[in-house]
């Protein structure tokens, strides 16, 4: 059974910084492209990075752009995301996807980060 | 970056009955179309992707259907734990974008 535990969400004060992790299991890791999605506090879905199976290759929506950096453990079967300079606007709930052909086949529960001071 | 508009936002309906939610692209799209259900508690689920094709272990009562820039998504015979939020994306380039979202009640 896939399953993906995300964890590290926490309340942070604006311009801060955070990592979220996310722990997979049931599948080979090391051959799925994995990805980020948020959802804002009542709000819909929304894409926020991509990484390739081997770490090679990454992408990001613009407001993340030079801010967030997505990576992985291939060893660990691990998938991170660091936040850095982080805005009010980024509290959401941060979701870790299996990301192939921008398709989110599975998905964690989520954690929960919020940027308020 | 391509605008999904996604509609009924609100939907209620009765076990048992057929219900159909609709997603339009700013642009051609091509046929990649997903869907997903998201229900309190439980992970994401991707239903349909390409428009039509039924992710592994979707019930056959879901359907898609459309290409271009206009999409349906049809749940016949309603069940129980069929009610909740519903989200469209588009998976044909990047930034992948989704809907806003349909949230489906019983009646």
């Amino acid at each position: 059974e896939v399953q993906l535990v995300e964890s590290g969400g926490v309340l942070v004060q604006p311009g801060r910084s955070m990592k979220l992790s996310c722990a997979a299991s049931g599948f080979t890791f090391s051959s799925f492209p994995m990805a980020w999605v948020r959802q804002a506090p009542t709000k819909g879905l929304e894409w926020v990075a991509t990484i390739s199976t081997s770490g090679g290759s990454t992408y990001y929506r613009d407001s993340v752009k030079g801010r967030f950096t997505i990576s992985r453990d291939n060893a660990k079967s691990t998938l991170y995301l660091q936040m850095d300079s982080l805005r009010s606007e980024d509290t959401a709930t941060y979701y870790c996807t299996t990301g192939g052909r921008n398709l989110f086949a599975y998905w964690g529960q989520g954690t929960l980060v919020t940027v308020s001071s | 970056d391509v605008q999904m508009t996604q509609s009924p936002s609100n939907l209620a309906a009765s076990p048992g009955e057929s219900v159909s939610i609709n997603c339009k692209a700013s642009k051609s799209i091509s046929k990649y179309l997903a869907w997903y259900q998201q229900k309190p508690g439980k992970a994401n689920k991707l239903l349909i992707y390409s428009g039509s094709t039924l992710q592994s272990g979707t019930p056959s009562r879901f359907s898609g259907s459309g290409s271009g820039t206009d999409f349906t998504l049809t749940i016949r015979n309603l069940e129980p734990e069929d009610f909740g939020l519903y989200y469209c994306q588009q998976h044909n380039e990047y930034p992948p974008t989704f809907g806003s979202g349909t949230k489906l009640e019983i009646k």
